[in-house]
């Protein structure tokens, strides 16, 4: 099945800068790779998505980089604000079954 | 709609005891997954319905777990006895799946139910 690494685990970050989680993934089959946030208590929820016929997709200070020869992608986040401190977790798929990133526990210092 | 609605939000339970944990997705979505999340692993898919069908239950730990979908608007994951070990948040997702086995869109999830099993 798949496998979904993610780095960092902690990311802290001051306000105002960027900031940027990785993913590699295992199946070469894998098309569709959603980001979910999650604070604390709360539900993930999706805050971009990329499919494999795309490798960059952008939505105000969030964009996502999906580089499909290499299995890997990547979600950056600018100007980043204290509301941007959440657990950030990476998918992948090649078809219903998402297989999720550890997380990565992201800290906005003001 | 309300979204995916799930309940309990906290279950405080004893060894041996039986849990059942409930939801009811989003009208008109047609997939239903239930996840388990831990410190340790992470997001966990349990088992995956289509069109109330269960199609995917690798992902249940053993038989003690068990979860039906008997219609489009509700669905029952139950443990039964419980452990200490299936302390977690469990969550349950809904999303609208164009065909079967194809997951087309986003997955929206319940704000899930934190079991504590003593």
């Amino acid at each position: 099945g798949e496998n979904v690494e993610q780095h960092p685990s902690t990311l802290s970050v001051q306000e105002g800068d960027s900031a940027v989680i990785k993913c590699t993934y295992s199946d070469s089959a894998s098309n569709y790779f959603p980001w979910y946030k999650q604070e604390l208590g709360k539900r993930p929820q999706l805050i971009i998505d990329i499919r494999s016929n795309v490798g960059e997709k952008k939505d105000q200070r969030i964009a996502v980089t999906l580089n499909k020869t290499a299995k890997h992608f990547s979600l950056h986040i600018t100007e980043t604000q204290p509301e941007d401190s959440a657990v950030y977790f990476c998918a992948a798929t090649p078809d219903y079954k998402l297989s999720f990133g550890a997380g990565t526990t992201v800290t906005v210092r003001a | 709609d309300a979204g995916v609605i799930q309940s309990p939000r906290h279950e405080v339970t004893e060894m041996g005891q039986e849990v059942t944990l409930r939801c009811k997705p989003i009208s008109g979505h047609n997939s239903l997954f239930w996840y388990r999340q831990t410190m340790m692993r992470g997001l966990e898919l349990l088992i995956y319905f289509n069109n109330n069908v269960p199609i995917d239950d690798s992902g249940m730990p053993e038989d003690r777990f068990s979860a039906k979908m008997p219609n489009a608007s509700f669905s029952t994951l139950k443990i039964q006895p419980s452990e200490p070990r299936d302390s977690a948040v469990y969550f349950c997702a809904s999303s609208s799946g164009l065909r079967a086995y194809r997951n087309t869109g986003e997955l929206f999830f319940g704000e899930g139910s934190r079991l504590t099993v003593l």
